[in-house]
């Protein structure tokens, strides 16, 4: 399976101000995912991160709020801009593996907006 | 209605007693389904993963896939206190390639 480093694990954050969150990967793999787990709530996909295109983002989520960036095969980061309490959650980013059947995620960045 | 529903629980067993876990979804185009565990504090792991409708064993761990009535099940045997966790069913068109839907999560806690 792929090793996946996330950084920050965790931040508190004040309100109004944005956060990079990165994502490496020992490995190159064509797709990158980052998907939201709020308290109570189901894993949600925020956006598909292709090398060497635009981020394809899912409904209720957009680009402006969510900046993601692919520069290789193995990083990604995602922005959370102009965070509001609502946006205090668990961010992670996940890499599909092994003939892309296959998703493995790393250990989250848990975000609290105050 | 949720694409994935999952009964978050918390359920709670004895040690050595066998687990079931269920999950039921709506899309017909669901192909791939997946297993996680999650540890506090932790990403999610993966278990299992089926493909279609079958049973898949691995070790204690057997996934079910019923797509005609679509639903899904992870039985765990011999359940140990290291098992206590969430576990997450996800589900896909084209597996994780295609990004996945997830269940809430069901919480287990397994008694010594």
């Amino acid at each position: 399976s792929a090793v996946i480093s996330q950084k920050p694990s965790r931040d508190i954050c004040q309100r109004g101000t944005s956060l990079t969150i990165q994502c490496q990967v020992d490995s190159q793999v064509t797709m990158m995912f980052w998907y939201r787990q709020q308290p109570g709530q189901s894993l949600t996909l925020i956006a598909t991160a292709n090398q060497g295109s635009e981020a394809t983002y899912e409904s209720g989520f957009v680009i402006d709020k969510f900046p993601i960036s692919r520069p290789n095969l193995t990083f990604s980061t995602l922005t959370v801009s102009n965070m509001s309490p609502e946006d205090s959650s668990i961010y992670l980013c996940s890499v599909a593996a092994r003939g892309g059947t296959e998703a493995f995620f790393g250990q989250g960045t848990r975000l609290t907006v105050v | 209605q949720k694409e994935v529903e999952q009964d978050p629980g918390p359920l709670s067993v004895p040690e050595g007693a066998i687990v079931s876990l269920n999950c039921t979804y709506s899309n017909s185009a669901f192909q791939y389904f997946m297993w996680y565990r999650q540890y506090s504090r932790k990403g999610p792991e993966l278990l299992m993963y089926t493909y279609s409708s079958g049973n898949k064993e691995d070790g204690r761990f057997t996934a079910q896939v019923d797509k005609s009535s679509k639903y899904i099940s992870l039985f765990i045997r011999d359940s140990q206190p290291s098992d206590s966790a969430t576990y997450l069913c996800a589900m896909g068109p084209g597996g994780g390639a295609d990004g996945l839907t997830f269940g809430k999560g069901t919480h287990l806690i397994i008694q010594p």
